[in-house]
């Protein structure tokens, strides 16, 4: 069944509001990546992190692995029609060889 | 353009049928992925070869099947299609084998198939 869980599923926001998806797993993370779909596209990655604690920033984009390493966020400051999409989080197990996404966070932005 | 080709990019077919879904990874990965996407279950891992080898199974039905071949081209089989088959499939390649979650993965456009 699904371990990684991926809140909320859907977000609607206006332009240039922030944004936030959280990702967490029932079971310690070798490391967890975060890919994003855009409608009608195909994944991309976007980032992978690995140590504990671990906060990473990439523009706007900013990526937290929890000190637990059971889970993740990506925060997004000031909002644009161009984030549009589906954010997936994916995290690979300790001892293990694939990658199990969540659910993916649907965001929407109007201007 | 990830690098990945996935052919065909939509397939209509019968319930009871079969197809074949084919990948060509990024020029030198030797891991090939299959994900399934649906609207209520997100990615579903299916099954992961390496360098022609089965290297990991997921959530894959006893109806579907894969291969790796010397090219490192894949192909995933489904057979006895039923309509709760139709789905987006994803095919991903990565460098590596062995945690492949320590690099990123490529994903290629996708198969639609539409089981009617």
């Amino acid at each position: 069944g699904q371990q990684v869980m991926q809140i909320p599923q859907y977000q609607h926001v206006q332009e240039g509001e922030d944004f936030t998806t959280y990702c967490n797993s029932s079971t310690t993370l070798s490391n967890i990546q975060w890919y994003k779909q855009r409608p009608g596209g195909h994944p991309v990655f976007l980032i992978q992190l690995v140590k504990s604690g671990e906060v990473k920033k990439q523009k706007r984009l900013t990526f937290q692995f929890g000190e637990a390493k059971k889970n993740s966020s990506l925060h997004i400051t000031a909002t644009q029609t161009t984030d549009v999409g589906t954010y997936f989080c994916a995290g690979l197990r300790q001892a293990g060889t694939a990658l199990i996404f969540g659910k993916g966070t649907t965001l929407s932005v109007s201007s | 353009d990830s690098g990945v080709t996935q052919t065909p990019k939509h397939l209509i077919t019968a319930t009871g049928q079969r197809v074949t879904l084919r990948c060509s990874p990024r020029s030198g990965d030797l891991s090939v992925y299959w994900y399934q996407q649906s609207l209520d279950q997100g990615l579903q891992f299916l099954i992961q070869y390496y360098n022609g080898e089965e290297r990991a199974k997921g959530n894959i039905l006893e109806r579907f099947s894969a291969q790796q071949f010397p090219d490192l081209h894949s192909e995933l089989n489904l057979s006895s299609l039923e309509l709760g088959d139709s789905a987006l499939y994803f095919c991903a390649s990565s460098p590596r084998g062995q945690g492949w979650g320590t690099t990123e993965a490529f994903f290629g456009q996708g198969t639609r198939l539409t089981v009617v």
